[in-house]
């Protein structure tokens, strides 16, 4: 079984659109996470979600917005996408914040 | 103050070398130190992690070395096989509190054979 695993895995989309990615994970932890992999490989957290509830907002643009419907799953939605947003989107979660973070395989965004 | 500093970005070792990568950072409030490995297409996994209360911990092949008063970690590889082959992330947090990871820049390790 995955651990964390994210649909889809590979996104093209027009600028302009908007389009969302799913995440949900079965390890029974009450953190969630997005992260932003850049064309370099750097890795930034864009936001937090404990329990449901937003923790982080890093400083992300208001097109990009997340929800967690319950505690196993936290989407991403992203309205107006930008040539800028094309990278890889992760997911993860942990069980205790700030410990170890499991993640997803990853959701390569290109932006057209 | 929220920054880890990695080096080398690549690093190139031959089969049976240790491949060694460095990290630095500033803030002093952070409590535990994980070092991730990702395959091109996959996410990052955690490979070892240490809290500053030890200056050592090895796994296999795996060492992580940490220096608290200079504020600097390193990950050992020993007897690097092709298969280690990926790129490296150190990272810092402050667990129960600090919701995120920082994460250095990214070492890309190959291992000849």
């Amino acid at each position: 079984d995955t651990a964390v695993s994210q649909t889809p895995k590979y996104l093209v989309t027009q600028m302009g659109n908007d389009k969302s990615i799913k995440c949900e994970q079965n390890l029974g932890h009450d953190t969630m996470y997005w992260y932003k992999q850049d064309s370099k490989k750097f890795l930034k957290i864009m936001f937090s979600y404990n329990n449901k509830e937003l923790i982080i907002n890093e400083t992300v643009p208001n097109r990009f917005s997340p929800k967690s419907p319950d505690k196993a799953h936290l989407n991403l939605h992203i309205n107006s996408l930008e040539l800028g947003d094309s990278a890889v989107y992760f997911c993860a979660s942990s069980s205790i914040a700030g410990s170890e973070q499991f993640f997803g395989p990853g959701t390569r965004l290109t932006v057209l | 103050q929220q920054q880890v500093k990695q080096s080398p970005q690549s690093l190139i070792v031959q089969k049976g070398g240790i491949s060694i990568i460095n990290c630095a950072y500033e803030n002093t409030a952070f409590d535990y130190f994980p070092w991730y490995q990702q395959f091109p297409g996959k996410g990052p996994a955690l490979l070892i992690a240490i809290r500053p209360d030890v200056s050592e911990k090895k796994e296999g092949r795996f060492t992580i070395s940490f220096n608290k008063s200079a504020k600097q970690f390193s990950l050992h590889i020993m007897d690097s096989q092709p298969g280690d082959s990926a790129t490296y992330f150190c990272a810092a947090s402050i667990v129960d509190s600090s919701y995120k990871l920082i994460f250095g820049s990214g070492t890309r390790l190959l291992v000849r054979p």
